[in-house]
């Protein structure tokens, strides 16, 4: 069964720091993995996708890359800003037609002005 | 713009009352959307598949006869719980998974509900 790990559970940093978000999963047969962003109260606002045959993907000031073979996903942010505030989830996805993701438990971050 | 809707976002209902929440894909025909169900400060876990024009499959430890699942059309799924006790009181959330090869799954807004 695959299961999830998210670290740290909670990160707070001032405004204009770089940070990494970590994510583990114990089995490596992936079809993708997903970068999440909740905020408080909401859905799920979808950040990036990593197929698994990539290694990374960016957009704007997020990058998330992807390690298979070590079970291992990184969401790095740069320069952040206080808007970045919220709880950020990876999700691994081991189908393309059913549902057979699995989420991390989640970090919550606060960006301090 | 939203891929998917969800409605209502929030409702408070008495207890032992029946809530019906709506889950539309806005984009594309969806045959399966997925139902989740988050308590505070937790991941989210699936609670059933919704399977357009048949039964749902439904998580181990989910109630089917609880959590009433319909798929009645390829944009809109319902969820409805029935008999509504405070502990069922969560955010659920609705997913659909987009078309094309990379099968990125967009979620709804969630509906938060409160049972008294």
């Amino acid at each position: 069964k695959q299961e999830v790990t998210q670290i740290p559970a909670a990160l707070s940093v001032p405004e204009g720091e770089n940070l990494v978000l970590n994510c583990s999963f114990t089995d490596s047969a992936i079809y993708n993995l997903q970068w999440f962003r909740q905020d408080p109260g909401k859905g799920l606002t979808s950040l990036l996708l990593i197929q698994s045959s990539q290694r990374e993907q960016t957009s704007g000031r997020l990058n998330a890359s992807l390690d298979k073979s070590s079970g291992r996903s990184t969401l790095y942010i740069a320069a952040s800003q206080p808007g970045d505030s919220a709880t950020y989830l990876c999700a691994v996805d081991q189908g393309n037609a059913g549902n057979m993701l699995t989420f991390g438990g989640g970090t919550r971050l606060m960006v301090k002005p | 713009g939203a891929v998917v809707s969800q409605h209502p976002s929030r409702v408070i209902c008495k207890s032992g009352t029946s809530v019906k929440i709506e889950c539309r894909s806005l984009d594309f025909q969806a045959t399966t959307m997925f139902w989740y169900r988050q308590f505070p400060k937790q991941s989210l876990m699936l609670m059933a598949t919704s399977n357009e024009g048949s039964k749902a499959t439904y998580e181990q430890g989910v109630e089917k006869d609880k959590f009433l699942i319909n798929h009645a059309s390829l944009t809109l799924s319902t969820l409805t719980v029935t008999s509504a006790h405070p502990e069922d009181s969560s955010f659920y959330i609705c997913s659909v998974r987009g078309v094309g090869v990379t099968g990125e799954l967009f979620f709804g807004e969630g509906s938060r509900l409160t049972v008294l």
